[in-house]
């Protein structure tokens, strides 16, 4: 059984570029978190979504970054028009319910640097 | 938004010693708390996930203990190896999980 992969692992992007990070859960898993990591600080919560919904997205900057996670496929985290400041760490990690009592299992994470 | 916090931010010990180091989070509306261990270069992985006041769990010389009433989980590691150093991440859950910033334990031999 796969763990959750992230793709890509590194990312380069220009300012004003669009930015795809990629996050396929682990089999069976119905519920996906989207977490940024920026230097010298924790893991900061973005979006909590289920299988075609957004559950929590209170921790996602108003403009410029959308997440989805389709019926089929991997979820996507979509960053428009990218910043320096968007250079981080983002990490997801999935978990087969609600995350409350079960463990979440990360993906190694997805590098982006904006030059 | 829960706040949770962790301290120390960071921590050196010598190989051999035992350490401890505490998560402090809102103990109204708990659900879950979560320890993980994150190494550089690598993923988070779960380590515990305690529920009940007193709680407390063992995985070899890494234990963990929780009091909901005040709030707060200790993480104990007994006899420190090199192989112990990473950060050490909780969180508690709510509608997701909130994580602190988590201890950087370094072991040194």
């Amino acid at each position: 059984n796969a763990g959750v992969m992230q793709n890509p692992r590194h990312l380069v992007r220009r300012r004003g570029q669009e930015a795809r990070l990629r996050c396929s859960p682990m089999k069976g898993h119905s519920h996906v978190y989207w977490y940024r990591q920026l230097p010298e600080e924790g893991l900061k919560f973005m979006v909590y979504l289920q299988k075609e919904n957004i559950i929590d997205e209170s921790g996602m900057p108003k403009e410029r970054f959308s997440a989805e996670f389709p019926k089929e496929g991997p979820s996507i985290l979509r960053i428009q028009q990218v910043v320096r400041g968007d250079s981080a760490a983002y990490f997801c990690a999935s978990s087969p319910g609600q995350g409350m009592y079960t463990e979440a299992f990360f993906g190694q994470g997805t590098r982006l640097t904006v030059v | 938004i829960l706040n949770v916090e962790q301290s120390p931010q960071s921590l050196h010990v010598q190989e051999g010693d035992s350490t401890n180091f505490t998560c402090s989070f809102p103990s109204s509306n708990f659900y879950a708390l979560h320890w993980y261990r994150w190494e550089t270069a690598k993923s988070p992985e779960a380590l515990f996930v305690m529920t009940l006041n007193g709680d407390e769990k063992k995985k070899g010389r890494i234990s963990a203990t929780l009091n909901t009433k005040e709030g707060y989980s200790y993480l104990y590691i007994k006899g420190s190896q090199p192989e112990d150093s990473a950060t050490y991440l909780c969180a508690s859950t709510g509608n997701q999980f909130y994580f602190g910033t988590g201890t950087s334990l370094t072991v040194i031999p």
